[in-house]
């Protein structure tokens, strides 16, 4: 089961504009990470947020998490065409020493020239 | 300095046989966990090896294996093949320090089809 659901499903935006997704989750977690899925290939790393921090940027991304919430979102501003992707959240649980990542099905942005 | 390295990258198979996919860590990376990754979905972690010992493992039968050599590359076998099977087959390394990074790299994936 996947312990992440993004939402939207999918996004389309003009190039420039700000696109915002967003990740919720069940159960306690150590981090939270973003990765990036361009057509079907392999994951790329955007992000690490950790579970006592609240917000980090990374170039145009913005990511914010609230565990009381069990939520996070990522923000990319000024948006490429190259931005296009699938994005996923992944957890890593608190307990054990699990290193596993749990995904989400992902949220498909599209970004418009 | 080269990441982490998957072959083949397609492959085609027909119901009942069996399959071994490979991965080379990225360099100086001791850990690799293999994910399964359906059309459209996100990656589920089929399993996770360490010191050539299976460490974790995700929901998957028996018919799923692995091994990992003393020079940290992994092998991921399938026998038995099924028509669901036919996924995207990611394989990711990452560095054990005991510590807390749980920074993953990923490879390109190996697309697996079962006819």
């Amino acid at each position: 089961s996947q312990q992440g659901e993004e939402d939207p499903q999918a996004l389309s935006i003009q190039e420039g504009e700000n696109a915002t997704m967003n990740c919720s989750y069940k159960t306690s977690i150590n981090n939270l990470q973003w990765y990036r899925q361009n057509s079907g290939r392999g994951l790329v790393h955007l992000i690490l947020i950790r579970s006592n921090e609240r917000e980090k940027h990374s170039g145009r991304l913005r990511v914010t998490l609230d565990t009381s919430k069990k939520s996070s979102s990522l923000l990319i501003t000024a948006s490429r065409a190259a931005d296009t992707a699938s994005y996923f959240c992944a957890t890593v649980l608190s307990s054990g020493s699990a290193r596993q990542l749990t995904f989400g099905s992902g949220t498909q942005l599209t970004v418009l020239p | 300095d080269a990441g982490v390295t998957q072959s083949p990258t397609h492959l085609i198979k027909t119901r009942g046989q069996q399959v071994t996919l490979r991965c080379s860590p990225k360099s100086g990376h001791d850990t690799v966990s293999w994910y399964q990754q359906a059309l459209g979905q996100g990656p589920q972690f089929i399993f996770q090896y360490y010191e050539e010992e299976e460490r974790q493992r995700g929901n998957f039968p028996d018919r799923f294996s692995g091994h990992q050599f003393p020079n940290y590359s992994s092998e991921l076998n399938v026998n038995a093949l099924l028509l669901g099977d036919s996924a995207l087959y990611l394989c990711a390394s990452s560095f054990r320090d005991g510590g807390h990074t749980y920074e993953q790299y990923f490879g390109p994936g190996t697309r697996l089809t079962v006819t």
